[in-house]
């Protein structure tokens, strides 16, 4: 079945460090990505929508300088935290849309965020 | 968006069906109803979806109200590892058109 990538699993660091996130479709093309964010014992929560070759669109809330989306080919999407702080620690889920349409999306296996 | 409710929590034992309900009284004619599942650590998995009738596929069944305010997702025989966290989401325009929008969804224990 369709499998989307999501690297690193898990990353610890230093507040102040910008971390970035990748998401790769593997056996389909995505012309869109989501991203979310999910806090413990809390559900998804969409941060961003990433186009392909297009400005990210950002829900109300979400700082686009603070998290930057950059999708730049059919089967990559990167989001790159900047700065990060402890409050930016957190559970961050991408998710892609096939081009074709008419199929479910499919989801990363997350990044478990820790900013120390 | 569709509001939905889901109970907060149910309980199953092991290779018994399940039936998980979900009102979505405010659905629009053209949403569909998804459901995803989310196991511990890991990120959501579709499960099934459907628009009007009864959907089947090898991991559930998708039972539709007539009026589809409301539907419920049956695992016809709950193993351990169908214990998750359920989210029923109306999306609109398809499969995978549309933002997901994911509520609190309910907590499945499955018991041995």
């Amino acid at each position: 079945g369709a499998v989307v990538s999501q690297h690193p699993s898990r990353v610890i660091c230093k507040s102040g460090t910008s971390v970035k996130i990748e998401c790769r479709s593997l056996d389909f093309q995505a012309t869109t990505m989501f991203w979310y964010r999910q806090f413990p014992k809390q559900s998804l929560m969409l941060m961003a929508t990433s186009n392909e070759g297009s400005k990210a669109t950002y829900e109300q809330g979400v700082e686009k300088d603070k998290f930057l989306i950059n999708h730049a080919s059919l089967t990559l999407s990167t989001l790159t935290v900047t700065s990060a702080h402890p409050e930016d620690s957190s559970f961050y889920i991408c998710s892609a849309r096939d081009v074709r349409g008419n199929q479910p999306q499919h989801f990363g296996d997350g990044t478990r965020l820790s900013i120390l | 968006d569709a509001k939905t409710t889901q109970p907060n929590s149910m309980e199953s034992n092991e290779e018994e069906p399940v039936h998980l309900p979900c009102n979505h009284s405010t659905i629009s004619g053209t949403d569909y109803i998804h459901w995803y599942r989310q196991l511990p650590s890991q990120g959501p998995e579709y499960v099934i979806h459907g628009l009007t009738s009864n959907v089947n596929n090898r991991m559930a069944s998708l039972a539709i109200a007539e009026d589809r305010k409301s539907s419920t997702l049956i695992l016809h025989r709950a193993t351990l590892r169908d214990a998750a966290v359920y989210y029923c989401i109306p999306n609109a325009g398809g499969t995978s058109y549309g933002k997901l929008t994911f509520g609190q969804g309910t907590i499945l224990t499955v018991h041995p």
